[in-house]
């Protein structure tokens, strides 16, 4: 099974702030994706295949990464941005997800 | 649009069985694979189980191996996950949700408690 690592688990940031959000797998995965959940509400598919946005998303928001290693970026924090968000891959069965990072406002 | 609509869940008592369905709409159901993803109370998500397009193949993780089964039926546009043998460890909210190596969409979530 691909364990994947998310962290931090939690932080804050200020409106206006860079935040990276980062995804390190135990094993070399073809893609990372993201989802975005904000709390009482469904996941929302965030990024897919490591760097495209889904529909609606702000371009404020970047992914990137390769093998074990992938990160979330968010240019310029805004407050709706504050959910938590997770990593999954699906390279190989079981597919798995991130343990999560709760990004707060500050 | 897209929708996925599941019912089904509930209080059932460990041991017991519960059958979850998904109702999907504003696509072509029979071209997609579909999936049940789980989230524990205040916990992360979990992928539970993944059915191909036209029902011939089936995933599931171990821990619900054996007891619980993914099945669909294309000509109602539905989705199931049957649950057997339902351990406490299986509280959660369930969700279906359109499957390509990744979730596009997801449905609202229905609640599972395993409780005696």
């Amino acid at each position: 099974e691909i364990v994947l690592t998310q962290s931090p688990t939690t932080m804050a940031a200020s409106p206006g702030e860079k935040v990276t959000l980062t995804c390190r797998a135990s094993s070399s995965v073809s893609y990372m994706h993201w989802y975005q959940q904000r709390s009482g509400a469904s996941p929302k598919l965030w990024i897919y295949e490591t760097s495209k946005l889904a529909s609606g998303v702000p371009n404020r928001f970047s992914g990137s990464g390769s093998g074990t290693s992938y990160s979330l970026t968010i240019n310029s924090m805004e407050t709706e941005d504050a959910a938590t968000y997770y990593c999954q891959q699906g390279s190989s069965y079981p597919w798995t997800f991130g343990g999560g990072t709760k990004l707060e406002l500050k | 649009e897209v929708q996925l609509v599941e019912s089904g869940g509930g209080l059932v008592q460990p041991g017991r069985s519960l059958k979850l369905s998904c109702a999907a709409s504003g696509f072509t159901f029979s071209d997609y694979n579909m999936a049940w993803v789980r989230q524990a109370p205040k916990k992360g998500l979990e992928w539970v189980a993944t059915i191909s397009y036209d029902g011939s193949s089936t995933y599931y993780r171990d821990s619900v191996k054996g007891r619980f089964t993914i099945s669909r039926d294309n000509a109602k546009s539905t989705l199931y996950l049957q649950m057997d043998s339902l351990r406490s460890e299986d509280t959660a909210t369930y969700y279906c949700a359109r499957a390509v190596d990744y979730f596009d969409y997801w449905g609202q979530g229905v609640m599972v408690t395993v409780s005696s």
